[in-house]
């Protein structure tokens, strides 16, 4: 049973609708993060999240839309997708800034998004 | 800027041998941390093993080992005695000192074990 946990697991989407990704963390961590996959490409940091406060936004296109309402969730709402942005969705959490080193990062199941 | 390689996308062992995954990073930085972490198809990202570029030896965790040359700037995982249960995708991942937590990631290798 993993710390984070992601809804739903599979999404399947017309460009037209609006749909939102849940991720939560119950490790009481207080950063969290959206990472895209898609296949045969490194894994995209997409938002970071530190104490609620977003801190990190690489250059998302503004159909992805974060929300972190607490430290225990985030959000990732969709809207008006395109075909290309049919991947996997990981969510992660950590402790947040200057944290040792070797800290890791707990990742959930992920969301697989197919976008028609 | 950072950057993670792996070069090989998919790699065949046999149950029992030892395999080793190769893994290049390129930095600027001096201190830095490098990750290597397991995805099953289940599709949840497993942390495996982790090297401190300041660490004098290099890490292991059970049948994991990590083969860090730093002047090389590799971090190879290699796992002895190779399991069926050891297929899946393996990533290696950095992470630079400063600033808010962040994992910088390569492309992975496909990792088959066959009996």
């Amino acid at each position: 049973e993993t710390g984070v946990t992601q809804t739903p697991r599979h999404l399947v989407m017309g460009m037209t609708n609006k749909k939102s990704l849940k991720c939560e963390q119950h490790l009481g961590h207080n950063a969290m993060y959206w990472y895209k996959q898609s296949a045969k490409k490194p894994l995209e940091l997409m938002f970071v999240y530190n104490f609620k406060e977003q801190t990190e936004n690489n250059s998302v296109p503004s159909r992805f839309s974060p929300e972190c309402p607490n430290s225990s969730h985030l959000f990732l709402h969709l809207h008006t997708l395109q075909p290309e942005d049919s991947a996997l969705y990981l969510c992660a959490s950590s402790q947040a800034d200057r944290v040792p080193m070797n800290t890791e990062a707990f990742f959930g199941q992920g969301t697989r998004l197919t976008v028609v | 800027a950072q950057k993670i390689t792996q070069t090989q996308p998919g790699m065949f062992v046999q149950e029992k041998e030892a395999v080793t995954l190769d893994c290049t990073y390129d930095t600027s930085d001096p201190s830095y941390g490098l990750f290597w972490y397991k995805q099953p198809s289940s599709g949840e990202m497993i942390f495996l093993i982790y090297q401190g570029s300041y660490d004098q030896q290099n890490a292991t965790e059970g049948r994991y080992s990590l083969n860090f040359q730093k002047a090389r700037k590799s971090a190879n995982l290699v796992i002895s005695a190779s399991q069926l249960g050891d297929s899946a995708m393996y990533f290696c991942a950095m992470r630079e000192e400063g600033g808010f937590y962040k994992l910088i990631f390569g492309t992975g290798t496909r990792l088959q074990v066959f009996p």
